[in-house]
């Protein structure tokens, strides 16, 4: 079955720790995109990639990074230097010329 | 002013009340416009697309305002099942591409 697969669903961290989120999709899209959601803030964009090997900052990517080596994947790391990554990670993807987004089933982020 | 701005609610509305959430869009030059579902903890799926001249699936009905810029989502005989938050979705050209704008959705709760 084609879709998004994040990983892992649930993960704690540690201050002063780096973290990486795991997204890869099967459906051939070729923008993918990366959300952050707390509660009573809706989505906001850390990044996204239009195509292999290049992405773009969303609104909040200070403290983020990311890379997309391949169609398929387009890892993301919660840095140390993000101040408050405790929330719920979404990834999305979308096909080129397609408005619809899809969304993997998210990862949620406790840091202790 | 936010991009795409949504009452928050909670809506509480009775099984089989018809109940219609609005949301307004800044960019007077998005193209394209979404209802998403959100079941608590879940990830984000289509619901419907708008289209210009509406649109009905079964017992919703989707509008677009473009002179007042605004969409709007009708549920008609509300069913428990129906409860969840609604995100508005808004897709407008920026200049990094086109760019998906999250509303921070409209939450329902169906009762008996």
């Amino acid at each position: 079955d084609g879709g998004i697969t994040q990983s892992p669903k649930y993960l704690f961290r540690k201050e002063g720790q780096n973290v990486t989120l795991s997204c890869e999709q099967n459906l051939n899209h070729d923008a993918m995109y990366w959300y952050r959601q707390d509660p009573g803030q809706g989505l906001r964009l850390i990044y996204y990639s239009q195509i292999v090997n290049d992405f773009q900052k969303g609104d909040i990517a200070e403290g983020y990074s990311v890379s997309r080596e391949k169609k398929e994947s387009f890892p993301l790391t919660v840095t140390s230097a993000q101040k408050n990554p405790t929330a719920f990670y979404l990834c999305a993807s979308r096909d080129r010329g397609g408005n619809t987004i899809y969304f993997g089933e998210g990862s949620w982020l406790t840091v202790v | 002013r936010k991009e795409v701005e949504q009452d928050p609610g909670p809506f509480n509305v009775p099984e089989g009340a018809t109940v219609a959430f609005n949301c307004t869009y800044s960019n007077s030059a998005s193209q394209s416009f979404f209802w998403y579902r959100q079941d608590c903890r879940k990830e984000p799926k289509l619901l419907m697309s708008v289209y210009s001249s509406g649109n009905e699936d079964g017992r919703f009905t989707a509008q677009l305002n473009r002179a007042s810029q605004y969409i709007s989502l009708l549920i008609r005989d509300s069913k428990l099942s129906d409860s969840a938050t609604y995100l508005c979705v808004v897709n407008g050209i920026t200049g990094g591409g086109n760019k998906l704008t999250f509303g921070t959705g409209t939450q329902l709760k169906v009762e008996l």
